[in-house]
């Protein structure tokens, strides 16, 4: 079975202060994509990274940065420098490579940035 | 680029009633979904079309809702009659192609049923 745990509910930071979102996923599959997406007040899922199960290569894009960790079954995504604009629902989300099977979403984090 | 429209963007309507929504998905976009998100919760897929054709539909309750996309472009989605825990937000999503490609998505339909 295909499944995405977010254990964060909540989280509540400080601007500027850097916050990691844990993500734990569980799949049979060798291969596999890890997704992140971001969730406005607007309500549109922003599309933030994919990554495939062979390329454990950390990645980071400004203050966002990615920690994909294989033998953990964590793929744990941490904004460094918390901006009040960061303010959202982050989901965590897995896509096994087995054609056409769905996307299986985490319940999400939600984080607040306080100015 | 255009992105994935949603129309309308809230309904409220009262149980038993039926409802309609409709996608446009991004230009050359050959799937489309469907998800339900219940509040707190991450999206569930409802249905996945591949151009014209049905790939996925096993979590769509078929027994009230229906969903088409005609010519491979546009899609609706329909709730006939909508129940109470159908109030949720319904998200529409395109990719170039099924699997892993990213899914781009719409800015949703907020559906409360009274």
């Amino acid at each position: 079975a295909q499944k995405v745990t977010q254990a964060q509910t909540e989280i509540s930071v400080v601007e500027k202060e850097d916050v990691t979102l844990d993500c734990v996923y569980e799949t049979r599959d060798t291969t596999y994509y890890l997704f992140w997406y971001k969730q406005p007040p607007s309500g549109e899922l922003v599309f933030l990274i994919r990554r495939n199960s062979f390329d454990e290569q950390n990645e980071i894009s400004g203050r966002y940065s990615w920690n994909f960790q294989k033998s953990t079954s964590s793929f744990n995504f941490t904004i460094t420098a918390s901006q009040v604009v960061d303010s959202a629902v982050y989901f965590c989300a897995l896509n096994p490579n087995s054609g056409n099977t769905p996307l299986v979403f985490g319940k999400g984090t939600r984080l607040s940035v306080i100015a | 680029e255009a992105g994935v429209a949603q129309s309308p963007r809230y309904k409220i309507i009262e149980k038993r009633q039926s409802v309609a929504f409709w996608c446009n998905p991004i230009s050359g976009h050959a799937t489309l979904y469907w998800y339900q998100q219940i509040l707190g919760q991450g999206p569930k897929l409802l249905i996945q079309f591949q151009n014209n054709g049905v790939v996925d539909d096993s979590q769509l309750p078929k027994d009230r809702f229906s969903a088409e996309r005609l010519k491979g472009v546009d899609s609706t989605l329909k709730i006939q009659p909508a129940k109470l825990e159908d109030s949720a937000v319904y998200l529409c999503a395109s990719s170039l192609s099924s699997g892993s490609y990213e899914q781009f998505f719409g800015p949703g339909t907020r559906l409360t049923v009274l």
